[in-house]
C-alpha cells in the first residue's frame, strides 16, 4: 500500500516545546517538501529536500528544522523559536526522475499550541 | 502583487450548473499548472496538470491554460454538492529558491442542492 504517511494526525505543544512531526513515504520519490497552511489560506513553503542529506529553507523556515537521513523519511522539527506554531502541516513528495513535477500530500498534522 | 492569485469566494453554484474558478500568475516562464481539491480538514488531492496553451478534460473537469494571459482556469461541469471544497491553483514558478511550486490562496465553492 503505497503513500505518503505523516503522525500524529492531532499535536498538541505547550509553550516552550520542541515538537516533531513525522513524514515517511514509500513512493521512492526524491525530492519531500513541508507546507504550513493556516486558516482560509494557501499553503506555504516551510523546508524542501531534493537529495538524501540535504535539504533547502522555503519562504518561512524561521522557527523550524529538519533532516533528510533516509530517503523516506523527512521529519520537522518545530522549535520554541517558533512563535505561532498553530497551523495545519502538510507533508508532499515529488518523484523527479524524468522531468515528472506533481507532488503529492500526505494527510496532514494539525498543531495546537496550548 | 502575489505570485499566483485566486479570488477566495465562495463561489456559490446550483446543482447540476458549470463551475469556473480563475487563476492568474505572474511569471510568464511558468510551464506547469495544477489544479488540487481541498476538503475541510483534510489534505490537497490533485485533479488535473495541465502544461500546454488550450483545454484538458477529465470527465467533468476541464483545466484551461493561456499562456498569453498568464491564467488557468477549472471548469467543472454538472457540479455535485460533494465537489463543495477549496480548489487550489498551483503553478512551477522560477525565483530565487530555483524552480518551485507556488500555491494560490484557493477559491472556497459550495454547490447547493
Amino acid at each position: 500500500d503505497g503513500g505518503i504517511t505523516q503522525s500524529p494526525k492531532y499535536l498538541f505543544r505547550k509553550e516552550g516545546q520542541n515538537v516533531t512531526l513525522s513524514c515517511e513515504q514509500n513512493l521512492n520519490h526524491d525530492a519531500m517538501y513541508w507546507y504550513r497552511q493556516d486558516p482560509g489560506q494557501g499553503l506555504r513553503l516551510i523546508y524542501y529536500s531534493q537529495i538524501v542529506n540535504d535539504f533547502q529553507k522555503g519562504d518561512i523556515a524561521e522557527g523550524y528544522s529538519v533532516s533528510r537521513e533516509k530517503k523516506e523519511s523527512f521529519p520537522l522539527t518545530v522549535t520554541s523559536a517558533q512563535k505561532n506554531p498553530t497551523a495545519f502541516y502538510l507533508c508532499a513528495s515529488k518523484l523527479v526522475a524524468g522531468g515528472a513535477d506533481t507532488q503529492y500530500f500526505g494527510p496532514g498534522t494539525r498543531l495546537t499550541v496550548l | 502583487q502575489k505570485e499566483v492569485e485566486q479570488n477566495s469566494g465562495p463561489l456559490s453554484v446550483p446543482e447540476g450548473a458549470i463551475a469556473s474558478l480563475n487563476c492568474t500568475y505572474s511569471d510568464r516562464v511558468s510551464q506547469s499548472f495544477f489544479w488540487y481539491r481541498q476538503y475541510s480538514g483534510k489534505s490537497p488531492e490533485l485533479i488535473m496538470s495541465i502544461y500546454s496553451n488550450g483545454d484538458k478534460e477529465d470527465g467533468r473537469f476541464t483545466a484551461q491554460l493561456n499562456k498569453a494571459s498568464q491564467y488557468v482556469s477549472l471548469l467543472i461541469r454538472d457540479s455535485q454538492p460533494s465537489d463543495s471544497a477549496t480548489y487550489l491553483c498551483a503553478v512551477n514558478i522560477v525565483n530565487n529558491a530555483g524552480n518551485m511550486l507556488t500555491f494560490g490562496g484557493g477559491t472556497r465553492l459550495m454547490v447547493k442542492p
